[in-house]
């Protein structure tokens, strides 16, 4: 079982807002990553640090964090971001990395 | 360019070994930890384990120990990961990935290799 828990499957409207959680307890702690996968790709860095975007990330998608559960959040969906997002955190004891499940975005 | 680029598909029986392998280049070895991550057909991204290049210590989820190889050539710049005693379950996309030697990036996977197959099957 995952230490960070991720809803499996959220949808969103073509140009919606929708936010994707990731909750752990490692989180209150730790600063969260979010990776964008696409079928058949290697995973993409989208956020890291809890809300920072590398270069080449959508200004669309943004971070943060309460407590234990990170967010992400998508401002105006498009197609193109249909995919499956993971985050990842290292673990409670700090010697680990662990990921969520990751959770499927469909875009309607 | 930062490039991180794997070893072929490979098949194999159960009971045999594995070994991939990661080739990098174009950034400063010993600043960034390898990572291994792996992903069954379908599944998740489960994180293996990880190597200090510079000193070649290891990390390794409490799944793998002991049934999991982490080693680097620094001469080379080629990570390897080697798993023993496969089993179906064993199938799947195997990633080496990086991130940088700071303890708050720890699991900062900013580039990752293009994943190699492993198909464990009689």
């Amino acid at each position: 079982s995952s230490e960070l828990t991720q809803d499996p499957a959220v949808s969103v409207a073509l140009g919606q807002t929708v936010r994707l959680t990731c909750q752990g307890d490692s989180l209150r702690n730790y600063y969260a990553t979010w990776y964008q996968q696409k079928p058949g790709q290697a995973p993409r860095l989208v956020i890291y640090n809890t809300a920072n975007r590398p270069s080449g990330t959508p200004d669309r998608f943004s971070g943060s964090s309460s407590g234990n559960t990170a967010s992400l959040t998508l401002t105006g969906a498009q197609a193109e971001d249909e995919a499956d997002y993971y985050c990842n955190s290292r673990d409670i004891s700090g010697n680990h990395v662990v990921f969520g499940g990751g959770t499927k975005l469909t875009v309607l | 360019q930062v490039q991180l680029v794997q070893s072929g598909a490979e098949v194999k029986k159960p009971g045999a070994s594995v070994n991939v392998s990661c080739k990098t280049s174009g950034y400063t070895l010993s600043s960034y930890y390898i990572h291994w991550v792996r992903q069954a057909p379908g599944l998740g991204l489960e994180w293996m384990g990880m190597v200090n290049p510079s000193v070649g210590t290891t990390t390794y989820a409490q799944k793998f120990q002991g049934r999991v190889t982490l080693t680097r050539d620094t001469s080379t710049r080629i990570f390897y990961m080697e798993m023993s005693s496969l089993t179906s379950e064993d199938t799947a996309v195997y990633y080496c990935t990086r991130s940088p030697r700071l303890d708050a990036a720890m699991s900062t996977f900013d580039y990752w290799g293009q994943g190699t197959l492993v198909t464990v099957s009689s």
